[in-house]
């Protein structure tokens, strides 16, 4: 069975930094690419960040670029999010998600983590 | 802001059919495969159909999916109680180089 499983979220202040984590399991994990969504309390999803299976290849969306980094151990079965410079307007929960297959572009989110959540907040 | 248009709600008696549509443009929808997810109260995201039109093992065959051109649609039939959620298109974005979701549609059996 698929497991994916974030950790890390909390509270940050304004300009803080912290790093989210999300640890697979049930399957293969240095053969899928894996992403990033995140949701604002009682609003829609929006896409963060993508890695390729070999971490080769990222993508960010214009709103997080050049603050978060996505990177993955596929030794250890997990995926990180590094998020520096943080907004209020990052409070959400982050979900990590599978993808179909290896590449980070185009595809589909086959599973799906509980979340974590992080606010930013003074 | 979300670059995928969905109807903020929609709702039907139990039994009945819904539609939701999803608008893009010709550097997602119309150049890409749409997937859709369900999102219960209080859960995360899951797969609710992919490629367009398929379904993953175990979602029953009530729900469909199509797409013309930059717009998609998801349809259920036979609505059930359960199936009370909020409903994402999604796809990847040539000219962002990202992905993208719809703004959402709440389902409601009325």
């Amino acid at each position: 069975e698929v497991q994916l499983l974030e950790s890390g979220g909390g509270l940050v202040q304004p300009g803080g930094s912290l790093r989210v984590s999300c640890t697979a399991s049930g399957f293969t994990f240095s053969n899928y690419a894996m992403t990033w969504v995140r949701q604002a309390p009682g609003k829609g999803l929006e896409w963060v960040s993508a890695i390729s299976s070999s971490g080769g290849s990222t993508y960010y969306a214009d709103s997080v670029k050049g603050r978060f980094t996505i990177s993955r151990d596929n030794s250890k079965n997990t995926l990180f999010l590094q998020m520096n410079s943080l907004r209020a307007e990052d409070t959400a929960v982050y979900y990590c998600a599978k993808k179909e297959d290896g590449s980070g572009s185009y595809g589909y989110l086959v599973y799906w983590g509980q979340g974590t959540l992080v606010t930013v907040s003074s | 802001q979300s670059v995928l248009t969905q109807p903020p709600s929609v709702s039907a008696a139990p039994g009945q059919k819904v539609t939701i549509s999803c608008s893009g443009s010709s550097s997602n929808i119309g150049n890409s495969f749409v997937s859709w997810y369900q999102q219960l109260p209080g859960t995360a995201p899951k797969l609710l159909m992919y490629e367009n039109n398929k379904r993953p093992s175990g979602m029953p065959d009530r729900f469909s999916g199509s797409k013309s051109g930059t717009s998609a649609t998801l349809g259920i039939t036979g609505l059930q109680t359960g199936d009370e959620a909020d409903y994402f298109c999604g796809t990847w974005d040539t000219s962002l180089s990202g992905y993208v979701f719809g703004t959402g549609t709440k389902v409601t059996v009325i």
